[in-house]
Order: C-alpha cells, then sequence, then structure tokens
C-alpha cells in the first residue's frame, strides 16, 4: 500500500478556516468509514484529533472537523490560532488489520 | 490516567540487535492493541505492524514485514519492537499508539523512542 496523499503545506491567517485533503483509493479511505486525523506538533508525539471520518474526541475543539467523500477525506480547521500551526496526518484503515498514514501537512499560521 | 511510556534513545552501530518498549498504566491489557508507528527525520508516519496484548497475535505493514518483530508480555503490560540486525536507514523515532478493540483510531501514543543506528 501507497501512503495516502497530502498537500504538503497549507496556510491560513487568524481566525480563517484552511481544509487539508487526504486522497486514497477505494481500498482504504474510500472503502471503509474508519478515517482519523491526528495533529503532530514539532518534538511531540501525535495526537489524535478526529476519528471514524468525523467524530470529535473529548477534549478537541469545535473548530476542528471533517469530512469524506469517496475517497477522498478532509480535515477543516475554523478560525485559526496560532497553536494550531502543526503538522496533521490522516490515517485509515485498509483492511486486514492494516492502517495507513497519509504523508503529512505542515499547516502554517500566517 | 492512560499512558504508554516507551523506553529511552538508543545509539547502535549497523549490525546489533535492539529491542524497545512500550510499557502501558491505567488501563486493563484484555481487548487492547499496541501499534508500532514509524517517522524517519523530517518524514511522516508510518504504521508498522501491531500487537493483540491478550493473545500476542500480531500483523505487519507488508513494508516492514520480516524486518522487525513485535512481541508483548502480557505480565508486564509492555509491548516489544526488536531488530536483528540494525541498519542506518533504521535511524528514526518510533512510536506506539493504543488501539481500543473495535475502534480504529490510535490513542493514546507513546512519547516516542529515538533510533540511532551509526558506524
Amino acid at each position: 500500500q501507497s501512503a495516502l496523499t497530502q498537500p504538503r503545506s497549507v496556510s491560513g491567517s487568524p481566525g480563517q478556516s484552511v481544509t487539508i485533503s487526504c486522497t486514497g483509493t477505494s481500498s482504504d479511505v474510500g472503502g471503509f468509514n474508519y478515517v482519523s486525523w491526528y495533529q503532530q506538533h514539532p518534538g511531540q508525539a501525535p495526537k489524535l484529533m478526529i476519528y471514524d471520518v468525523s467524530e470529535r474526541p473529548s477534549g478537541v475543539p469545535d473548530r476542528f472537523s471533517a469530512s469524506k467523500s469517496g475517497n477522498t477525506a478532509s480535515l477543516t480547521i475554523s478560525g485559526l490560532q496560532a497553536e494550531d500551526e502543526a503538522d496533521y496526518y490522516c490515517c485509515s484503515y485498509a483492511g486486514s488489520y492494516i492502517w495507513i498514514f497519509g504523508g503529512g501537512t505542515r499547516l502554517t499560521v500566517l | 490516567e492512560v499512558q504508554l511510556v516507551q523506553s529511552g534513545a538508543e545509539v547502535k552501530k549497523p549490525g546489533e540487535s535492539l529491542r524497545i518498549s512500550c510499557k502501558g498504566s491505567g488501563y486493563s491489557l484484555t481487548n487492547y492493541w499496541i501499534s508500532w508507528v514509524r517517522q524517519m527525520p523530517g518524514k511522516g508516519l508510518e504504521w508498522m505492524g501491531r500487537i493483540d496484548l491478550s493473545d500476542s497475535y500480531t500483523n505487519y505493514s507488508p513494508s516492514f514485514q520480516g524486518h522487525v518483530t513485535i512481541s508483548a508480555d502480557k505480565s508486564f503490560s509492555t509491548a516489544y519492537l526488536q531488530w536483528s540486525s540494525l541498519k542506518a536507514s533504521d535511524t528514526a523515532m518510533y512510536y506506539c499508539a493504543r488501539r481500543v478493540a473495535g475502534s480504529n483510531w490510535f490513542d493514546p501514543w507513546g512519547q516516542g523512542t529515538l533510533v540511532t543506528v551509526s558506524s
């Protein structure tokens, strides 16, 4: 399996919204409603932000939302804040107890 | 509080063997799996494989099958990732992460173990 495709970088100004895409195939993103998203600040471990395509764990701000259409999942961050600057990774179940991550997207808050 | 605590950074030479660990606390072992995830310097996350701590059943990403071994000791609530012969290309940060049975996400994550392989 190849890594899911994410844009290398996105940027936005404080208060704006940005969307990060995550494109896979019908064997992973398109085949299961099991996409999760992780935030990773420099030097830190990843943190779960979204699971099962669009569900937010407790403690994650509702500025973070996500969806899926076909083979592409998307993470939207609205009302950008400085602390949102980080790397974001999507992850999808790919069947047979295999998971696959996206290549990661660097979010810059201008 | 659910926590995964990983062993400390390692510096090894090519050809040496290594085992790193990931100890869980704050939750019962049953119905949880531990996955290992590699992050090479400046690169993204790569899912390597997982182990069910209740029965030690494992499966691996095709990219890592045969290159690493994942094991566990249920009595110590600990999962392991091991190499029999390290290569310079194994230099990376390795994270463990918990998967609850029936779910398809990873939470929480360990703090990471940096493995450096250099002659």
